[in-house]
């Protein structure tokens, strides 16, 4: 695609439920990054994959928390049982070879009612 | 652990009027810094960068020099115009080009008045 797509781009879903965000980043782009934006912060660095790979997972915030990318192109983040502090607008980038900026998509704004 | 620091908002400016926004940022090496904007509806767009002291990234009239000595990136445009209205993010990467994560500051919404 042009750009880097994520969907849902809206999710609501009751506490305790399980969430699944995808993002596709641009064609080609090896490099891929989850941050997540709570309403006036800056976004927070979650995960970041190398092709297939986690190169640095760091900054995710616990163990319900979980993200993949089996092909290297896709990427799935999961989030296990979501509590009411989970509500954020978490965003996507990727980044390609060579290239030394990263590309943000629009994101998903979760809401855990 | 590195931070962003940016100064508090929102700010409101009448249509061309001069423009700054600091940011100061903290370290434990040579970052790259950047600045993000976002527009109305729109995702995070890179504005600028600088990758090395006393480089100056510009774009769009706007520009920001990597000030070492004061740890500093501020924002700076001679003209702002309504387009300009949206939240500015200053960022910074300890890592090489972007393959690396990017630690933000809260942001600061402009908003520009005719």
């Amino acid at each position: 695609g042009a750009g880097v797509s994520q969907t849902p781009s809206n999710k609501v879903t009751e506490k305790g439920k399980y969430v699944e965000l995808r993002c596709d980043p641009i064609s080609g782009h090896t490099a891929l990054y989850w941050y997540r934006q709570s309403l006036g912060q800056g976004p927070e660095f979650l995960i970041y994959f190398q092709g297939t790979g986690a190169a640095d997972d760091s900054g995710l915030p616990n163990d319900r928390f979980f993200a993949v990318r089996p092909e290297g192109s896709v990427s799935t983040l999961k989030i296990q049982r979501t509590e009411r502090g989970d509500s954020a607008v978490y965003l996507c980038a990727s980044s390609g070879q060579g290239i030394t900026e990263a590309f943000f998509g629009q994101g998903t704004r979760l809401t855990v009612v | 652990g590195d931070s962003v620091t940016q100064m508090e908002g929102p700010v409101t400016l009448s249509e061309e009027a001069f423009l700054t926004i600091n940011c100061t940022y903290t370290a434990t090496g040579y970052p790259s810094l950047f600045w993000y904007v976002q527009y109305p509806g729109e995702g995070l767009q890179l504005l600028l960068k600088a990758t090395k002291a006393d480089d100056k990234g510009s774009n769009k009239g706007f520009e920001a020099t990597y000030r070492k000595e004061t740890t500093s990136f501020h924002l700076e445009k001679g003209s702002v115009q309504v387009s300009d209205s949206a939240v500015y993010f200053c960022a910074l990467s300890e890592g090489s080009g972007a393959n690396s994560k990017l630690t933000f500051g809260k942001g600061i919404t402009l908003s520009v008045r005719p």
